[in-house]
C-alpha cells in the first residue's frame, strides 16, 4: 500500500490561492469517493478540511475548497492567509479494503 | 463537546508489547467506526488501522497486519490498541480519531500519545 503524492512543498502570497494536488490509482482515489483532507500545525494534532472529495465540516473557511479528476484529488486554499501556514495530508479509501495517507505537503505563506 | 484522550504510551524495548487506550466522550461511541493514526518524528501520517462501530470488522495496515490488535469496548467508550513485538519503526505519535460517516474522513482527533522503541 503505498502512500498517495503529493508535492513537498506549496507556496504562495497572502490573498493569492494555491492547489495541492493528491495523485493516486485506479484502486483509490479514481474509484472511491472517501478522500479527505487534513491540516496539522507544527506540534498540533491534525484538523479534518474537507471530507468525500469536496465537503466541509463546520466551521472550516469556504476559502478551502476540494475536488477530483480521475486518479487526482486536489485542495485549494484561495484568499491565502499566514495562519494557513501548516502541513497538509490527503486521504483515501482503497480496494484493498485499507485507507492510505498522502505524503504530505508544507504550504508556505 | 467530542473529546478523545489517548494513553498508554511510554519507552519500550524491542521485541515487548504495550496496550494503547483512547477514551471518547461527547459522542455516542457505539454509532462510530473509530481509527488509529500515527507519526514517525520528523514524518508524515501513516494510516494504522479502523475498527467498525460495533467491532465486527477491523482493518490493519500491511506495517502492522499480524503484530497489533485493535478493540473496543462500547461499555467503557474505550478503544484499544494492542501492540507486540515492537520495532524501531514503530517509534511514533499515535493518534486515535473518529470516523465521520461511512469513515470519509476522521472528524475529530487526539492530542496523541508517545510510543518509543529503544533498547
Amino acid at each position: 500500500q503505498s502512500a498517495l503524492t503529493q508535492p513537498p512543498s506549496v507556496s504562495g502570497s497572502p490573498g493569492q490561492s494555491v492547489t495541492i494536488s493528491c495523485t493516486g490509482t485506479s484502486s483509490d482515489i479514481g474509484t472511491y469517493n472517501r478522500v479527505s483532507w487534513y491540516q496539522q500545525p507544527p506540534g498540533a494534532a491534525p484538523k479534518l478540511m474537507i471530507y468525500g472529495v469536496s465537503n466541509r465540516p463546520s466551521g472550516v473557511p469556504d476559502r478551502f475548497s476540494g475536488s477530483k479528476s480521475g486518479n487526482t484529488a486536489s485542495l485549494t486554499i484561495s484568499g491565502l492567509q499566514a495562519e494557513d501556514e501548516a502541513d497538509y495530508y490527503c486521504h483515501s479509501y482503497t480496494s484493498s479494503n485499507t485507507y492510505v495517507f498522502g505524503t504530505g505537503t508544507k504550504v508556505i505563506v | 463537546e467530542v473529546q478523545l484522550l489517548e494513553s498508554g504510551g511510554g519507552l519500550v524495548q524491542p521485541g515487548e508489547s504495550l496496550r494503547l487506550s483512547c477514551a471518547a466522550s461527547g459522542f455516542s461511541f457505539s454509532d462510530h467506526a473509530m481509527t488509529w493514526v500515527r507519526q514517525a518524528p520528523g514524518k508524515g501520517l501513516e494510516w494504522v488501522s479502523t475498527i467498525s462501530n460495533l467491532g465486527r470488522t477491523t482493518l490493519y495496515g500491511d506495517s502492522v497486519r499480524g503484530r497489533f490488535t485493535i478493540s473496543r469496548d462500547t461499555s467503557k467508550n474505550t478503544l484499544f490498541l494492542q501492540m507486540t513485538s515492537l520495532t524501531a519503526e514503530d517509534t511514533a505519535v499515535y493518534y486515535c480519531a473518529k470516523c465521520g460517516e461511512n469513515c470519509g474522513g476522521l472528524d475529530f482527533w487526539g492530542q496523541g500519545t508517545v510510543v518509543t522503541v529503544s533498547s
